[in-house]
Parts: C-alpha cells; structure tokens; sequence
C-alpha cells in the first residue's frame, strides 16, 4: 500500500532559524517522485520542491531543501532562514510512475513561526 | 493566464440537493485532478483525466459523485444527494505533459457544506 506519514502535527520554528519538517512514506513502485506543498490559510496549495526516487542529489529550491534518503523512506523539508510567511501547513506527497498519476498526501505539519 | 480557478469558491446546500463545481485548468494543461480535503486532513485523489479522458477514479468516489471534461479543458464535479459526510474542500489542480514528475497547480478550491 502506497502511504505517506507525516508525524509532526505542529511546528513552532523562530524567525532566521532553520527547521525540518518530517516525511515517511511506502511504496511498492521502484519509480516514484516525492513533493512538498505549503498551503496557507487562504487554501491553495504552492509546490515548493521535487524529488525523483532516482536523482542523485538533493533537490533545492531556494531556502528549501529535500534530505532525501531512500534506503529509510524518507523526504524531510529543511527550510532554512525562516520568515514569518512561512507559516502555514506543508504536505508531503508522492505520486507513483506506474499506474497512473494519483498523487498521495500526507496528513500535514503546520508550522509557527515566531517573531 | 492568472492560474487554476474554481467556481464557487463557497457552496452551501441542504442534504439530498445536488450540486456541481466548475474548474478551470491552465490553459493547454492536459492533466487535471480533483481532490477533496477535510479538515485537518491533506488532499485525498478523486479521479484524473489526461485531456478529457478519465483515466483513473477513486474507490472514495461514489456513484453519486461523477467528473466531466468534455473537451478536455474546464472540469465539472457533481455530487448527487449530498450527505453530511461530503462536506469538505475540494480541490482542482492541473499539470502539463506526460511525466509524473510534473508539479500540479492548485486553485483554491470548493467548501461545501452541507446541513
């Protein structure tokens, strides 16, 4: 079964700091890509990041960062210099190359940060 | 092209009453998605359709609920006698091209209440 676990229900995080946000997830399917979103109150969801279960290296996009480590299932987000537009939740998700393209998500982490 | 747009934004209905959203994808996105959210819950995969073919649909999407994409650009979703239980967010997001490693676009979805 295809599942993505997410067991950090809140995050509180100073401004200027680093945090990481944790993901796990199951999948049966050798090829798979693995996403972040943030979803701020307003309820869109923004893509934050990209990881391809074959790519070498760790994904990053500007402060965002993907530790990416296959061999424990894992795809923690590590935002660096936090700001006050951070907070909001952030979703974890996975969509498997075979079978289609239904994308999974994770429970969410919603993150706080403080001035 | 300002994004993915749904319409309403808020619909509030009583049990039995059917009801329909409307997506509007980017345009010359062939990929849309539906998904619902409920609260404090992430995203949950409804169907899909690569132009306006439907190619994969949830086992959480009944026989009263069912998508269109005639040719292949807006998107409607119907409910038919809505229950309590299909109160929710739901969600329209879109991609281009074939890859499954293509980041979706959101819109900011449909709350649906139903009382």
């Amino acid at each position: 079964a295809q599942k993505i676990t997410q067991t950090q229900p809140g995050m509180f995080v100073q401004e200027k700091e680093a945090v990481t946000l944790d993901c796990t997830y199951d999948t049966s399917d050798p090829s798979y890509g693995l996403f972040w979103y943030k979803q701020p109150s307003s309820g869109e969801m923004i893509f934050l990041i990209y990881q391809g279960s074959y790519d070498q290296q760790n994904a990053t996009e500007g402060r965002y960062s993907l530790n990416f480590q296959k061999a424990r299932k894992s795809a923690n987000l590590v935002i660096s210099a936090s700001q006050l537009g951070d907070s909001a939740m952030y979703f974890c998700a996975m969509t498997p190359y075979t079978g289609g393209f239904k994308t999974i998500f994770g429970a969410g982490t919603r993150l706080f940060v403080k001035a | 092209d300002t994004g993915v747009s749904q319409d309403p934004r808020h619909k509030i209905t009583k049990r039995g009453q059917n009801v329909t959203f409307r997506c509007d994808p980017i345009s010359e996105h062939n990929r849309l998605y539906w998904y619902r959210q409920t609260l404090g819950q992430g995203p949950e995969f409804l169907t899909y359709f690569q132009n306006e073919a439907q190619l994969e649909k949830s086992r959480l999407l009944s026989d009263r609920f069912s998508a269109e994409r005639p040719k292949g650009s807006f998107s409607t979703l119907e409910i038919q006698r809505t229950e309590q239980g299909d109160s929710a967010m739901y969600l329209c997001a879109s991609s281009f091209g074939t890859a499954p490693n293509t980041e979706a676009f959101f819109g900011q979805g449909t709350r649906l209440t139903v009382v």
